[in-house]
């Protein structure tokens, strides 16, 4: 067990619809990542979050957006769902930007859009 | 080209055999080494990481890296059924983690009994 988790493990959804998906970091740890998984494209770079602040962003979709909130958890929002979007989205934590290269993942949600 | 190449497998050993994994990437800017371990349906786990090139070892487990070929390595020593799993590589530029993780495709490695 990572330290990190993330709800709900699953989601099922139509084309269109939005969701939001949320990540509790590990204990102490400022810096939130998430990540999309596809079997096409592997594991990919969405965005960081250091401390609420956006700080780094990777190929995130205009369509998808990220936040943190003061007690450090972060939701990455997911709108106009299309069939590509279906895939596993992990959370990753780390403690500050000095140790960025030890991030920690969550178990991912798994999403389907229908 | 991919930044990170890593061959998909599956890659098939008996138990007890060393493993042989690698990576190739094209970037000389990444700086931070890692490798995870990923079971079917589960989060990635960090299993070693190493700053720039040479060598570093934990338990069964050793990474190295060769920054002048652009090449990273990990031997897994006496491999056991239970390190039947897909390994991924993943590397950073900045230890500061602002560019976040790019990934390998990622091995599956199989260990026979």
């Amino acid at each position: 067990d990572s330290g990190v988790t993330q709800t709900p493990k699953h989601l099922i959804t139509a084309t269109g619809q939005r969701v939001t998906l949320r990540c509790s970091p590990r204990s102490g740890d400022l810096s939130v990542y998430w990540y999309q998984q596809s079997l096409d494209q592997g594991l990919q770079f969405l965005i960081q979050y250091y401390n609420g602040e956006e700080r780094a962003k990777g190929n995130i979709l205009e369509r998808f957006s990220a936040q943190q909130f003061p007690d450090l958890h972060s939701e990455l929002n997911l709108s106009s769902l299309e069939l590509g979007d279906s895939a596993l989205y992990f959370c990753a934590s780390s403690g500050s930007p000095g140790s960025g290269e030890t991030q920690y993942f969550g178990p991912g949600t798994r999403l389907l859009v229908l | 080209q991919k930044e990170v190449e890593q061959d998909p497998g599956p890659l098939s050993v008996p138990e007890g055999a060393i493993v042989s994994l690698n990576c190739t990437y094209s970037n000389s800017a990444f700086q931070y080494f890692m490798w995870y371990r990923q079971y079917s349906r589960k989060g990635p786990e960090l299993l070693m990481y190493t700053y720039s090139s040479g060598n570093k070892e934990d338990g069964r487990f050793t990474a190295q890296v060769d920054k002048s070929s652009k090449y990273i390595s990990l031997f897994i020593r006496d491999s056991q059924p239970s390190d039947s799993a897909t390994y991924l590589c993943a590397m950073t530029k900045s230890g500061g983690g602002a560019d976040g993780l790019t990934f390998g495709k990622g091995t599956h490695l199989i260990i026979q009994p």
